[in-house]
């Protein structure tokens, strides 16, 4: 079943403005992850958040995790053209496996 | 010195045919994944498996099939494949549940 739900679907700003993008979930998690894929690309891993954890940052990355409400959200500031891509937030329900549960993502244009 | 490599990148293939999909990581992960992106980019996952557990997605067809040689390796097997398999089919590995490493995919497309 779908766990993660990102808003908006589709976000399209001006190099150097700030992009927020949200994530909704579910049920209970270990931990929430950020993934960029490029059009056509295999996804990259951004960022890790643990469920005991409200805020982290990777360069120009933050991301913030609300577990009361089930949210999570990641900002990209001075965002660059290259930062065009989709980004998807993914659960970590725990288990032996470790499976992800993916939303659908938001696709993300930097116009330059 | 790819970390995650899948192999064809890129696959044409008629109804009913049998294909492989071969997947090799060298970042000595104990637990590799095959994930299905559809056209419409959601993500699900298909199969985990490490040397003690294969945990399969039940809504995944039994024509699918993963085939693990070795730690390294994981690759899909698919048997009469059906025009509704086309998708981008992604390997992943990880040491342990958290950060996955991703592979580059693998677009199949069924005629």
């Amino acid at each position: 079943s779908q766990q993660g739900e990102e808003d908006p679907q589709a976000l399209s700003i001006q190099e150097g403005e700030n992009a927020t993008m949200n994530c909704s979930y579910k049920t209970s998690i270990n931990n929430l992850q950020w993934y960029r894929q490029n059009s056509g690309r295999g996804l990259v891993h951004l960022i890790l958040i643990r469920s005991n954890e409200r805020e982290k940052h990777s360069g120009r990355l933050r991301v913030t995790l609300d577990t009361s409400k089930k949210s999570s959200s990641l900002l990209i500031t001075a965002s660059r053209a290259a930062d065009t891509a989709s980004y998807f937030c993914a659960t970590d329900e725990g288990g032996s496996q470790g499976n992800l549960i993916f939303g659908k993502g938001t696709k993300l244009s930097v116009k330059p | 010195d790819t970390a995650v490599s899948q192999t064809p990148k890129y696959l044409v293939t008629q109804m009913g045919n049998d294909k492989s999909i071969k997947c090799e990581q060298n970042l000595g992960h104990d637990t590799m994944y095959w994930y299905k992106q559809d056209s419409k980019k959601f993500l699900k996952i298909m199969f985990s498996y490490n040397n003690k557990e294969l945990i399969i997605n039940e809504t995944v067809p039994n024509r699918f099939s993963p085939k693990s040689p070795d730690k390294a390796h994981l690759n899909l097997h698919i048997n009469s494949l059906e025009l509704g398999d086309s998708a981008v089919y992604f390997c992943a590995s990880s040491a342990h549940p958290g950060q996955k490493t991703f592979g580059q995919g693998t677009r199949l497309t069924v005629v």
